[in-house]
């Protein structure tokens, strides 16, 4: 079985400036992973997936993450943020071998500040 | 292309009562997994469909129980509501062995009092 840790659950940034927002996960088998965004009473939406190869992925709105399989990380990156990716945001994982379903971090709130 | 359209949007229900939760997948996608979503939380995975049967099932009481249909559209049911079972439920579509590609629907939000 899978699990993720998001590491915070608030992360206030000015307007911008860089952020990060981290991403833990365990598993004992080969994984996908996911960072999904969630603006207010909207649904998940996709900003980025690591399936192999290179360990940077470069999603929409300028996200990038990096996976680092020794950490088991998978943090999520921008470096310069603005007032309309304040939003929740969702690391989640899924094995690589076979239809398993995502298994989601409990979110990280990121405030953008003017 | 429609993506994953579930219905109705909100409703408010009563403890004890029963709901039915609509998902219309994404056009050339044949599996759909339902998630809950509490307030403040990360989706919890409840079940999963594919060829009109539940194929994979979370920590979720038997009160909770779903249907997949010809079309691949599916439902989920909760019986004897409780105050807990309040959330954003999420539906999900993708294609049967491709676990990284997942499309979300915009939710429905129950509410019940």
């Amino acid at each position: 079985a899978q699990s993720v840790t998001q590491l915070d659950s608030q992360v206030p940034v000015f307007e911008e400036a860089p952020v990060e927002l981290r991403c833990n996960y365990s598993s004992s088998v080969s994984v996908y992973l996911f960072w999904y965004v969630q603006y207010p009473n909207q649904g998940l939406q996709l900003l980025l997936k690591y399936l192999s190869g290179s360990t940077l992925v470069k999603g929409i709105n300028g996200f990038e993450a990096e996976f680092n399989k020794s950490q088991t990380s998978f943090h999520l990156r921008k470096p310069s943020v603005h007032i309309s990716d304040t939003a929740e945001y969702f690391c989640a994982v899924s094995s690589s071998s076979g239809n398993t379903p995502l298994v989601f971090g409990k979110g990280t709130r990121l405030s953008v500040i003017a | 292309d429609a993506g994953v359209t579930q219905s109705p949007t909100h409703l408010i229900k009563t403890r004890g009562q029963q709901v039915t939760l609509r998902c219309s997948p994404k056009s050339g996608h044949d599996t759909v997994s339902w998630y809950q979503q509490a307030l403040g939380q990360g989706p919890q995975f409840i079940f999963q469909y594919y060829e009109e049967e539940e194929r994979q099932r979370g920590n979720f009481p038997d009160r909770f129980s779903g249907h997949q249909f010809p079309n691949y559209s599916s439902e989920l049911n909760v019986n004897a509501l409780l105050l807990g079972d309040s959330a954003l439920y999420l539906c999900a579509s993708s294609l049967v062995g491709v676990s990284y590609g997942y499309t979300f629907g915009s939710g429905t939000r129950l509410t019940v009092v």
